[in-house]
């Protein structure tokens, strides 16, 4: 199916792991974000690239790398989670960067203790 | 003021109503609209995109007002599967490159 894949669904850990998350779409796109939606359902922006390159960074604390190795994926790696960073973390890919609608993976649901 | 904004509601409405949310954005700069509905504890989904001219699709009508900065979705002949959370989306020039603003939501309950 075409669509935009993330692992893993559901993610628990402790206070200062590392953990990572991977984002794979097959639909072509140039364009990859990742989003934060936080308990009180608000979807803020963290990064986005575009073939690759960085073109977008929303003051986002540097415990979080995104990795792109190539166009179709987009990984995140969160260094010393904290209890704030609970929240459900959503991959997204466009056509173009930001002229074109995006399509939105299911959803990585991170739960620190 | 946001750059995007909505009323959160909720919005309760009777089967067969119709109902209109509106989001009003701050850049006049802005380029390109988009409604999205996020079902509960589901992924964004593109419902569709707004135009210049308004555009309609099905019991959906979207409208784009550049003079006073907002846009409007209009759902008639409300259904219970309509039950979700409305998102609007601005994309906007910010830096030289362009942004992607999410609204917070306006959450729709349909109800028998």
């Amino acid at each position: 199916d075409t669509a935009v894949s993330q692992t893993p669904k559901y993610l628990v850990t402790q206070m200062g792991n590392d953990k990572s998350i991977k984002c794979e779409q097959n639909l072509g796109h140039d364009t990859m974000y990742w989003y934060k939606q936080d308990s009180k359902k608000f979807l803020k922006i963290m990064f986005s690239y575009n073939n690759k390159e960085l073109i977008i960074n929303e003051t986002v604390p540097n415990r979080f790398s995104p990795k792109s190795p190539d166009k179709a994926h987009l990984n995140l790696h969160i260094n010393s989670l904290e209890l704030g960073d609970s929240a459900v973390y959503f991959c997204a890919s466009s056509p173009l960067s930001g002229r074109a609608a995006q399509y939105f993976g299911p959803g990585t649901r991170l739960l620190v203790l | 003021r946001k750059e995007v904004e909505q009323d959160p509601g909720p919005f309760n409405v009777p089967e067969g109503a119709t109902v209109a949310f509106n989001c009003t954005y701050s850049n006049s700069a802005s380029q390109s609209f988009f409604w999205y509905r996020q079902d509960c504890r589901k992924e964004p989904k593109l419902l569709m995109s707004v135009y210049s001219s308004g555009n309609e699709d099905g019991r959906f009508t979207a409208q784009l007002n550049r003079a006073s900065q907002y846009i409007s979705l209009l759902i008639r002949d409300s259904k219970l599967s309509d039950s979700a959370t409305y998102l609007c989306v601005v994309n906007m020039n910010s830096g030289g490159y362009q942004k992607v603003t999410f609204g917070t939501g306006t959450k729709l309950q349909v109800i028998p």
